[in-house]
């Protein structure tokens, strides 16, 4: 069955970054591109960005153009989004999600706290 | 301020038909399929419908989709105590060098 595990809450100061990890199973990793979705407390889903499994690319939401990156280890069926100089409206749970037709499969969630 | 505009709240009784709408653009929904999620409380979100009108194993056929021009809804009928849930629709927007948009999500209370 397919599973994305993502890796534990995080606390962060201000101006620090966070790397967040998403191991997926149950399917071909490179088959699928691999999304990350955001939603900050009591907030809606925010859309962050794609990563493709079978090139690397990645196309990133404008909101995060510069501090937002997206990688992947086709070794480990593991894909990592690293998100720099956090401010507290970064605080969320960051989720990442296959692209299925469709955002089909999705993780646990991390809970990113952003707080000095 | 989201995209894609869904109204911030629905309500039903046991029973009854819901629908839910999600208003975007030429852009998005007027060019491409429109997908559909239910986020219980503090759960992560599940596809509810994809390609505008398609259910995912397991989704019951309570749930439709459907897409006229620049608008999608999706319908609920025979709503069960267990559908009150949040509900958010999504389409990819080629006007921003294709990018996926979410509505804002609409919570759906079962009175």
């Amino acid at each position: 069955q397919v599973q994305l595990v993502q890796s534990g809450a995080e606390v962060k100061n201000p101006g620090a970054s966070v790397k967040v990890s998403c191991k997926a199973s149950g399917y071909t990793f490179t088959s699928y591109n691999m999304h990350w979705v955001r939603q900050a407390p009591g907030q809606g889903l925010e859309w962050m960005g794609v990563i493709k499994l079978s090139g690397g690319s990645s196309i990133y939401s404008q909101r995060f153009q510069g501090r937002l990156t997206m990688t992947s280890d086709t070794s480990t069926s593991t894909v990592y989004m690293d998100l720099s100089s956090l401010t507290s409206e970064d605080t969320a749970i960051y989720y990442c999600a296959r692209d299925g037709p469709g955002i089909d499969y999705w993780g646990q969630g991390t809970l990113v706290t952003v707080s000095s | 301020q989201s995209v894609l505009t869904q109204p911030p709240s629905a309500s039903g009784t046991p029973g009854q038909r819901v629908t839910i709408s999600c208003s975007g653009s030429s852009s998005n929904i007027g060019r491409n399929t429109v997908n559909w999620y239910q986020q219980l409380p503090g759960t992560a979100p599940k596809l509810l419908i994809y390609n505008t009108n398609q259910r995912p194993s397991g989704v019951p056929d309570r749930f439709s989709g459907s897409k006229s021009g620049t608008s999608a809804s999706l319908a609920i009928s025979g709503l069960q105590s267990e559908d009150e849930a949040d509900y958010y629709c999504a389409a990819w927007n080629s006007g921003l060098s294709g990018q996926v948009a979410f509505g804002g999500g609409t919570k759906l209370t079962v009175l």
